[in-house]
């Protein structure tokens, strides 16, 4: 069975800084699929990124990377110049690559406060 | 317009009853679930539904009873309520070709609080 683990239940930063979130999944699947979803106060969840295990590559949408350790099964997230906005709870999720059911699943969560 | 919604947002009930939770999506998508996140913000599937078909059932008691009438439309219905059932369930969507993209999109969430 997989499981995904953040081992960081709360963090803060300053406006303006950069901060990482970690993440590390257990699983014997070869292909998969690892994410981070934001959940505002607002509690809907939004993707932020996304990446395919068969990619070296990391992946990153404008002020958020990821570095991607397969062999450590490590997927941390970077914040870059972190915005009041970014306030949120952020998820970890890992999908089988053979999955034809779109399950996803999730980590524990890590709060993260933007500080003025 | 919202893409998924639900209704209704907060739901308070007293133990033993009987409630539903109604989701739409109207992004296209063949693919629906619900997920469910209790006080501890741990999220986990329960069901999902592909085309109208059940393809998930993540051992959920059978108080849930999930109902697809079409493809954009996936309901939750609970019955005999328990305290335990308190939580926050969300509805998402997803297009099931490009299911393995993970890009589920949410609702808000209903908040179900049973005393």
């Amino acid at each position: 069975a997989q499981t995904v683990t953040q081992s960081q239940p709360e963090m803060s930063v300053q406006e303006a800084e950069t901060v990482t979130l970690s993440c590390t999944y257990d699983t014997s699947e070869s292909n998969y699929y690892l994410f981070w979803y934001k959940q505002p106060p607002s509690r809907q969840m939004i993707l932020v990124i996304r990446q395919e295990a068969y990619k070296q590559q990391n992946a990153t949408e404008n002020r958020f990377s990821v570095n991607f350790q397969k062999a450590a099964k490590s997927f941390s997230l970077k914040i870059s110049d972190s915005q009041l906005g970014d306030t949120a709870m952020y998820f970890c999720a890992f999908m089988k690559g053979s999955s034809n059911t779109g399950k996803l699943i999730f980590g524990q969560g890590t709060t993260l406060q933007v500080k003025p | 317009d919202t893409a998924v919604s639900q209704t209704p947002k907060y739901l308070v009930t007293q133990m033993g009853n009987d409630k539903s939770i109604k989701c739409e999506q109207n992004l296209g998508h063949d693919t629906m679930y619900w997920y469910k996140q209790d006080s501890k913000k741990f999220l986990k599937i329960m069901f999902s539904y592909n085309n109208k078909e059940l393809i998930i059932n993540e051992t959920v008691p059978n108080r849930f009873s999930p109902k697809s009438p079409d493809k954009a439309h996936l309901n939750l219905h609970i019955n005999s309520l328990e305290l335990g059932d308190s939580a926050v369930y969300f509805c998402a969507s997803s297009q099931f070709a490009g299911v393995r993209t993970g890009e589920l999109f949410f609702g808000e969430g209903s908040r179900l609080t049973v005393l």
